[in-house]
């Protein structure tokens, strides 16, 4: 079946303009991840959705990061005022409810100038 | 807290021989535990995972892994490596007695299997 689709796969945008990145997880996944895969920092937790409760924010590292689930399915990941430092890979995953296994999408890669 | 290491940043092996990626894990309670791979310019694809019962876990493409909870350690290991093999390697931890699910990665190693 299909996988975790992201979009855009790359997105290059100038410092100061906000960003949205999108995620489609796998149909009747109930949990849905955002992770950032940087050389400095290597993979970091952003913020975790499962099912109706509130999501669990605690890596985001900015007030600048934002996401949304809508629907209970696509994820919206918004960066405003976006910094140099934002540069990354941003990789998005999902898993079914009984099981901890997550499964990535191929992520978006952020270039900030 | 918890946390990941992976020791060695490249592992270099010759095709035909067996190969370990070494991972190491701190949780405060008990672990689950995965593997996972990443080749050139793609996401991250699950090799295997530790959640309770045997010790010794097999996975996709041949690899397995031993969870040995008095050293900490989940090593990746496989019998006979591929030069397809190469790519980059994450072990990953979460611990279970916390209702947080995120995943907390090491650094990676790079495996570069040689012809």
């Amino acid at each position: 079946g299909a996988g975790v689709s992201q979009s855009p796969s790359n997105k290059v945008t100038e410092k100061g303009k906000d960003v949205e990145l999108r995620c489609d997880p796998i149909s009747g996944h109930t949990a849905l991840y955002w992770y950032r895969q940087s050389l400095g920092q290597g993979l970091e937790f952003l913020i975790y959705f499962q099912g109706n409760s509130a999501p669990d924010k605690s890596g985001l590292p900015s007030d600048r990061f934002s996401a949304e689930r809508t629907g209970g399915s696509v994820s919206t990941l918004t960066i405003q005022r976006t910094q140099q430092e934002d540069s990354a890979v941003y990789l998005c995953a999902s898993s079914p409810f009984s099981d901890d296994t997550q499964y990535f999408g191929p992520g978006t890669r952020l270039t900030v100038l | 807290a918890q946390s990941v290491a992976q020791p060695e940043d490249q592992v270099n092996v010759a095709e035909g021989n067996p190969l370990t990626v070494k991972c190491t894990y701190s949780v405060s309670g008990n672990p689950y535990l995965f593997w996972y791979v990443q080749y050139p310019n793609r996401g991250l694809q699950f090799l295997l995972k530790y959640i309770t019962g045997d010790n010794l876990v097999k996975g996709s493409y041949g690899f397995e892994a031993e969870f040995n909870k008095s050293q900490t350690s989940f090593h990746l290991k496989k019998p006979s490596a591929l030069v397809s093999d190469s790519a980059l390697y994450f072990c990953a931890v979460r611990d279970r007695g916390t209702g947080r699910r995120a995943l907390t990665f090491g650094s990676g190693t790079r495996l570069q299997v040689q012809p």
